[in-house]
């Protein structure tokens, strides 16, 4: 079964420039999930979809960050314009979804993102 | 809401030693635990979790959890490290009804020969 997949896996931007990062989750996951992990941090939930709806946005910095997951697979997440405290690594994560299946999250292996 | 936090930064053991890994945890309803995994330039490996059945969980690679609700603790263990331990530990805890995981600021453990 392939994995969570993830591109670019690194990506150097200067300031004020804007990045996108594009993440295809497990087939069948219908729940989707992207991360910010700043160095020395542990990873923290940006947004959350369920199929093509989010479920959770809160953490996520409106006023820069967007995310999307149109047909409810794969999910694209940007931001425009990046600032140099923006510089982490962004992970994707799936899970199966619904109550009757324990909810294991799997994870991608990230975009390392230096905003300069 | 529910956190974790992680009591030391960086874990040095010596090859075939006792790996000991602490995790606090502060829920106002029963949460499920998890440790995951972090090698470098990866993405996170779940290496065992705790869903309210049994307090002691054996995960991959020889680790194992304790689940203890009196002291809100969920410390991870192996009793033997070897090298390919080598990596960075994260606990994390969700509610048990909404499976969003808040996890920790993570553990890097070094192995020496």
């Amino acid at each position: 079964e392939a994995g969570v997949a993830q591109s670019p896996r690194y990506k150097i931007i200067e300031k004020r420039q804007s990045v996108a990062f594009w993440c295809n989750p497990i087939s069948g996951h219908a729940t989707l999930y992207w991360y910010q992990q700043i160095l020395g941090q542990g990873p923290k939930l940006l947004i959350q979809f369920q199929n093509n709806g989010v479920v959770d946005d809160s953490q996520l910095p409106k006023d820069r960050f967007s995310a999307e997951r149109l047909k409810g697979v794969d999910s694209t997440l940007k931001i425009q314009p990046a600032k140099l405290e923006d510089s982490a690594v962004y992970l994707c994560a799936s899970s199966f979804g619904g109550e009757a299946h324990y909810n294991e999250q799997f994870f991608g292996p990230g975009t390392r993102l230096t905003v300069l | 809401a529910q956190s974790v936090t992680q009591l030391g930064s960086h874990v040095s053991v010596s090859e075939g030693a006792l790996v000991l890994l602490r995790c606090n945890y502060s829920s106002s309803v029963p949460p499920y635990l998890f440790w995951y995994v972090q090698y470098p330039n990866q993405g996170l490996q779940l290496l065992l979790k705790y869903t309210s059945a049994a307090t002691l969980v054996k995960g991959i690679n020889g680790f194992e959890a304790e689940f203890k609700k009196s002291e809100t603790s969920f410390h991870l263990t192996k009793p033997s490290a070897h090298m390919s331990d080598a990596a960075e530990y994260f606990c994390a805890v969700s509610l048990s009804n909404d499976y969003k995981l808040s996890f920790g600021a993570g553990t890097t453990v070094t192995v020496r020969a």
